[in-house]
């Protein structure tokens, strides 16, 4: 099957600072890449959603300014969480999918990035 | 709008016995429905899904789901629980009715915690 990677797994930050994740598609290429925010013992709340070479579409509620997303290539996906505060602290989960060659497009997802901010 | 329902927080099965996660689903077109198992600190994993065609779909380690499109209804079995299968399992839901290729989204239920009993 697809694999996606995320790095870091975790990370610890002090409050202000900016902390850089990325999302990997490994073997396949992603033309969609979306970014889920996970609390504690909650589901996935969708972040946002971002096509290969445009601007990432953001879910009511969630600050573009303050979780910026690229996605420059088929590959590669960063969120950015600028001046982290300690309500930041969350698991930031990925996943992405591709136009071919399954007949609907299926999500794959990543292992998950574990925030801190003390 | 499509949602998701995952009426038990919790379920508790002894070791051995057959279990049921339950989840019905609402959609405006046809349903694409997933499940997904999640274990401490991980990313999700793939189960199974339902596209079209035959209403019983098995899955990886053991699993099966069957879609009931009366009852808007994919609950996940399996016939002999083991303690490794303890985890959090999500239901997800796509509408066929949303269109563009190569990006879609996902909802996901609140998720089930599964405690498996020695």
């Amino acid at each position: 099957g697809a694999v996606v990677s995320q790095h870091p797994s975790r990370v610890i930050c002090k409050s202000g600072t900016s902390v850089k994740i990325e999302c990997r598609s490994l073997d396949f290429q992603a033309t969609t890449m979306f970014w889920y925010r996970q609390f504690p013992k909650q589901s996935l709340m969708l972040m946002a959603t971002s096509n290969e070479g445009s601007k990432a579409t953001y879910e009511q509620g969630v600050e573009k300014d303050k979780f910026l997303i690229n996605h420059a290539s088929l590959t590669l996906s960063t969120l950015t969480v600028t001046s982290a505060h300690p309500e930041d602290s969350s698991f930031y989960i990925c996943s992405a999918s591709s136009d071919s060659p399954s007949p609907y497009n299926e999500q794959f997802f990543g292992p998950g990035t574990r925030l801190t901010v003390l | 709008a499509q949602s998701v329902a995952q009426p038990e927080d919790q379920v508790n099965v002894a070791e051995g016995n057959p279990l049921t996660v339950k989840c019905t689903y609402s959609v405006s077109g046809n349903p694409y429905l997933f499940w997904y198992v999640q274990y401490p600190n991980r990313g999700l994993q793939f189960l199974l899904k339902y596209i079209t065609g035959d209403n019983l779909v098995k899955g990886s380690y053991g699993f099966e789901a069957e879609f009931n499109k009366s009852q808007t209804s994919f609950h996940l079995k399996k016939p002999s629980a083991l303690v490794s299968d303890s985890a959090l399992y999500f239901c997800a839901v796509r509408d066929e009715a949303y269109s563009g290729a190569g990006s879609y989204q996902l909802t996901f239920g609140k998720g089930t915690k599964l405690s498996v009993i020695p």
